[in-house]
C-alpha cells in the first residue's frame, strides 16, 4: 500500500491565523482526498484534490476557507484559513490505490494532523 | 442526514471470543463498503472491503457480511485479541458517478477486547 506522510503532525495555532498541511505520497496516485475528524465525531470529506485543476469541495466547505493545491501526482496541501476554535480537528489526507486484496481500488489514509486553535 | 450509521458506540468482548460490529446505510447508490480501524493519534487503517455483488468477504480473522436488501453490513473478528482494541469505522462509497471514491463514514464503534 502507499506510504503517506503528513506535516505537521500536530500544531497549536492562534485564532485568525492560517496553517498549511502537507501530504506526501511515495507513489503516483490519481485520486487524493482531504478529510476532517472533529473531536468525538466521524470523518467528513472536505474535498477531492485534483491534479492540475481546482479542488472539488463537498457541501459545507469552501475554497476560501480551505484552499487546496495539488501540483503533481504525489503531493497536496490543505490550508485552514482564518482559523477559529471550531476548526480544531484532525485533518487527514487519503489516496486511492490498487490495494491488491480486492479487484477494486482501496483508500489509504495518512497519519493525520492534529490541529488545536486557541 | 446520517447515511451511514453505527448504532453501537462501544463494544466490550473477552479475548478469544467473537466481536461483531454492525453498520447500516440508507443511500442505495453505495455499492462498495470498507471497514477501517483507528488507534488514537493515528490515521485510519484499512481492514477489509466488500462490493455489493458479494455477500461475504474474508481475510484472516476478519469477515465482512453484506445484506443488501436490509442495507446492513457487519464485521466479524474471530478470535478477538487485545490488540484489536480500537475504534472501528464503517465507510461506504458509490463506484461510479460524480461521487466515485468519496467515502461516507459511520460514527465509529469503540471495541475493547479484555484479556
Amino acid at each position: 500500500s502507499a506510504v503517506i506522510s503528513q506535516k505537521p503532525s500536530r500544531d497549536i495555532c492562534q485564532r485568525g491565523t492560517s496553517l498549511t498541511i502537507q501530504c506526501q505520497v511515495d507513489s503516483q496516485v490519481t485520486m487524493m482526498f482531504w478529510y476532517r475528524q472533529q473531536p468525538g465525531q466521524s470523518l467528513t470529506l472536505i474535498a477531492t484534490a485534483n491534479q492540475g485543476s481546482e479542488a472539488t469541495y463537498e457541501s459545507g466547505f469552501v475554497i476560501d476557507k480551505f484552499p487546496i493545491s495539488r501540483p503533481n501526482l504525489t503531493f497536496s496541501t490543505l490550508t485552514v484559513s482564518n482559523m477559529s476554535p471550531e476548526d480544531s480537528s484532525i485533518y487527514l489526507c487519503s489516496v486511492e490505490q490498487v490495494g491488491g486484496r480486492s479487484s477494486y481500488n482501496e483508500q489509504f489514509f495518512g497519519p493525520g494532523t492534529r490541529l488545536t486553535v486557541l | 442526514d446520517q447515511q451511514v450509521k453505527q448504532n453501537s458506540p462501544s463494544l466490550s468482548v473477552q479475548e478469544g471470543r467473537i466481536s461483531i460490529l454492525n453498520c447500516d446505510y440508507t443511500n442505495s447508490m453505495f455499492d462498495y463498503f470498507l471497514w477501517y480501524k483507528k488507534y488514537p493519534a493515528e490515521g485510519p487503517t484499512f481492514l477489509i472491503s466488500i462490493s455489493s455483488i458479494k455477500d461475504k468477504n474474508e481475510d484472516g480473522r476478519f469477515t465482512v457480511f453484506l445484506n443488501k436488501s436490509a442495507k446492513h453490513l457487519s464485521l466479524h473478528i474471530v478470535p478477538s485479541q487485545p490488540g484489536d482494541s480500537a475504534v472501528y469505522f464503517c465507510a461506504a462509497t458509490p463506484r461510479s458517478g460524480t461521487s466515485y471514491g468519496k467515502l461516507t463514514f459511520g460514527q465509529g464503534t469503540i471495541l475493547t477486547v479484555h484479556p
